[in-house]
């Protein structure tokens, strides 16, 4: 079992929905969770950075850590073509980032 | 958040040559990271690049195979040595200043090795 499950997708959506991108993960010790945005052929961008449990939200972009269930969420509102990307998660411990395989969103005009 | 250039950008390399990758920071930054994403997979982990000693590695990754060199705040090399076509990837350093969890990546070097 991987430490940090994500959906590859391709996940596909009009614009102007609400999406919604998840992460599994198995290890209870991480502490720091992160959102990154990937473009085709770009490095990493870092979204949302959040530690423990709880919300954040910063513009459209919506982050959700629920420790107890090991679950952490990105909901994107209001969806543009321009969010078309693969979205990474990103967990931390000891020292390094565990990342997620990345779920490829694409949103269609 | 500071600008991180990669050179090169991409190569095609014959098997069992070598190939530096160079990582430069517009600022001083404590940690520089080395990774390497596959087709399809997740960014994993190569080595912490530290300054003034030797590169952390992760397991299964060793120096002979992709040493690495900070010789200061703003600057550091991956060398992917005698390449197999397995070692054909995206390499991408990042770089944090004020907690290793807030990583800002490269835009990276994409590398084919035939």
């Amino acid at each position: 079992q991987k430490e940090v499950e994500q959906d590859p997708g391709p996940l596909s959506v009009p614009e102007g929905a609400i999406v919604s991108l998840n992460c599994t993960y198995s290890n209870s010790a991480f502490q720091y969770f992160m959102w990154y945005r990937q473009y085709s052929r770009k490095g990493p961008e870092l979204l949302m950075y959040t530690y423990s449990s709880g919300n954040k939200e910063d513009g459209r972009f919506t982050a959700q850590v629920d420790k107890s269930s090991k679950y952490i969420s990105l909901f994107i509102r209001d969806s543009q073509p321009s969010d078309s990307a693969t979205y990474l998660c990103a967990m931390s411990q000891g020292g390094k980032l565990i990342f997620g395989q990345g779920t490829e969103l694409s949103v269609k005009p | 958040s500071a600008v991180i250039s990669q050179k090169p950008s991409r190569d095609i390399c014959q098997r069992g040559t070598s190939l530096t990758i160079q990582c430069q920071v517009d600022s001083q930054v404590t940690m520089m990271f080395w990774y390497r994403q596959q087709p399809g997979q997740s960014l994993t982990l190569i080595a912490t690049a530290n300054q003034g000693s030797e590169a952390t590695y992760e397991s299964g990754f060793v120096i002979d195979k992709f040493p690495i060199s900070r010789p200061n705040l703003t600057f550091s090399t991956l060398t992917v040595s005698n390449m197999s076509p397995e070692d054909s990837s995206i390499y991408l350093c990042s770089v944090s200043s004020s907690s290793f969890n807030e990583q800002y990546f490269g835009p990276g070097t994409r590398l084919t090795v035939t």
